[in-house]
């Protein structure tokens, strides 16, 4: 298994919502990550895991509330978001640990999260 | 800071034409060089990396060699096909800062 599953793949949420991304990884990769990519963007870090340890937090707003269950599970719980929250999120995970990605990610299709 | 520089996009050729994509980069130390690619509503790929200088990466007949001289990492491809249209994303990773710095993006377009 050679690949990082998202779900859902499309999220319609109203502002005072509670809701959760799921991403799950059977590779064996003790990094994990979450980005935020906006239209015709680079993607931009969020989270980053190691060894189920909140090791990066790029000054998110607390509505997102990254949790790492388990070495194969990440989740991104939201809640009370804003329009400009709307974004593809993606996740990743590389075999290298920390957030140096020597080599490379292996990312999942990402969940297309509309915020109204 | 280190940073990463694509040529601006849209990229539009015909199919079979060759492509050459241009990344330049600005770095402390060694970092390793990556493209990703990220098809239309997917996620993005892992192309083609380099973890030291004149590694040349390759996959599906895209072609990257890490120009420690010239700061460069251009990608290429011989014959393009129009299942190659796609956003593609030069990377560096920043030993630095623990994070990879990519480029703004560059999108091709193929046309057949």
């Amino acid at each position: 298994d050679t690949e990082v599953t998202q779900t859902p793949k499309h999220l319609v949420m109203g502002m005072t919502n509670k809701k959760s991304l799921k991403c799950e990884q059977h590779m064996g990769h003790r990094a994990m990550y979450w980005y935020k990519q906006k239209a015709k963007k680079p993607p931009e870090l969020m989270f980053v895991y190691s060894y189920e340890k909140l090791s990066i937090n790029e000054s998110v707003p607390s509505r997102f509330s990254p949790e790492c269950p388990n070495s194969s599970l990440l989740n991104l719980h939201l809640h009370a978001l804003q329009p400009e929250d709307s974004a593809l999120y993606l996740c990743a995970s590389s075999q290298g640990t920390g957030a140096v990605p020597n080599y490379g990610y292996t990312f999942g299709s990402g969940t297309r999260l509309t915020v109204v | 800071g280190n940073s990463v520089t694509q040529m601006e996009g849209p990229v539009t050729l015909s199919e079979e034409a060759f492509l050459t994509i241009n990344c330049t980069y600005t770095a402390t130390g060694y970092p390793s060089l990556f493209w990703y690619v990220q098809y239309p509503g997917e996620g993005l790929q892992l192309l083609l990396k380099a973890t030291k200088a004149d590694d040349k990466g390759s996959n599906k007949g895209f072609e990257a060699t890490y120009r420690k001289e010239t700061t460069s990492f251009h990608l290429e491809k011989g014959s393009v096909q129009v299942s190659d249209s796609a956003v593609y994303f030069c990377a560096l990773s920043d030993r630095s800062n623990y994070q990879l710095i990519w480029g703004a993006g560059t999108k091709l377009i193929i046309k057949p």
